[in-house]
């Protein structure tokens, strides 16, 4: 069965800082990895997804790596902004289905 | 291009109670699927439909939740009778599905957000 981690729960930081988001996954036979961006009471918002065969993607400040041998991802954040506060989500899909199984999502707050 | 629409916003309901959301995906979209997200976790499939046939519902609980996509089109996911354990938000989504050419990516509506009392 799929697990996927997510550590921190929560993280703060001071605007301008670059920080890395870690996400961790037990089953590396997965057909893609995808993380979301999720604001208070809001759906979630798909920011980048890595394909089995791929290594990174990038998205303006954003740049997410795909390790499957070791069952990781992160998300890399370029000069953070206050606006950038939200709960970042990782998934990865199996494949059985486009099935997606995800973590439980770091908390980050952007100070001013 | 529309997003993925979900309705009602909110429900607050009393336990026991019968309640159903209404979701509408991206045209186009053959797959659509039924999330549930309690406060502080990760979101839960509960149901995944390919057209109007239903691929995954190993985690529904078909004793109280059911869901339909008539017509292949929009869906509705229905809780009777329902548990205090049933507060959460319900997220449907939507892609193009496997058959066509597809990344594999979901596109999510903003969600119907349940209290139960």
């Amino acid at each position: 069965k799929q697990e996927v981690t997510q550590i921190p729960a929560a993280l703060s930081v001071p605007e301008g800082e670059n920080l890395v988001l870690n996400c961790s996954f037990t089953d590396s036979a997965i057909y893609n990895l995808q993380w979301f961006r999720q604001d208070p009471g809001k759906g979630l918002t798909s920011l980048l997804l890595i394909q089995s065969s791929q290594r990174e993607q990038t998205s303006g400040r954003l740049n997410a790596s795909l390790d499957k041998s070791s069952g990781r991802s992160t998300l890399y954040i370029a000069a953070s902004q206050p606006g950038d506060s939200a709960t970042y989500l990782c998934a990865v899909d199996t494949g059985a289905n486009s099935k997606l199984t995800f973590g439980k999502g770091i908390t980050l707050s952007v100070r001013p | 291009e529309a997003g993925v629409a979900q309705s009602p916003r909110y429900k607050i309901i009393e336990k026991r109670q019968s309640v159903a959301f209404w979701c509408n995906p991206i045209s186009g979209h053959a797959t659509l699927y039924w999330y549930q997200q309690i406060l502080g976790q990760g979101p839960k499939l509960l149901i995944q439909f390919q057209n109007n046939g239903v691929v995954d519902d190993s985690q529904l609980p078909k004793d109280r939740f059911s869901a339909e996509r008539l017509k292949g089109v929009d869906s509705t996911l229905k809780i009777q009778p329902a548990k205090l354990e049933d507060s959460a938000v319900y997220l449907c989504a939507s892609s193009l599905g496997w058959l066509a050419v597809n990344t594999g990516e979901l596109f999510f509506g903003e969600g119907s957000r349940l209290t139960v009392l």
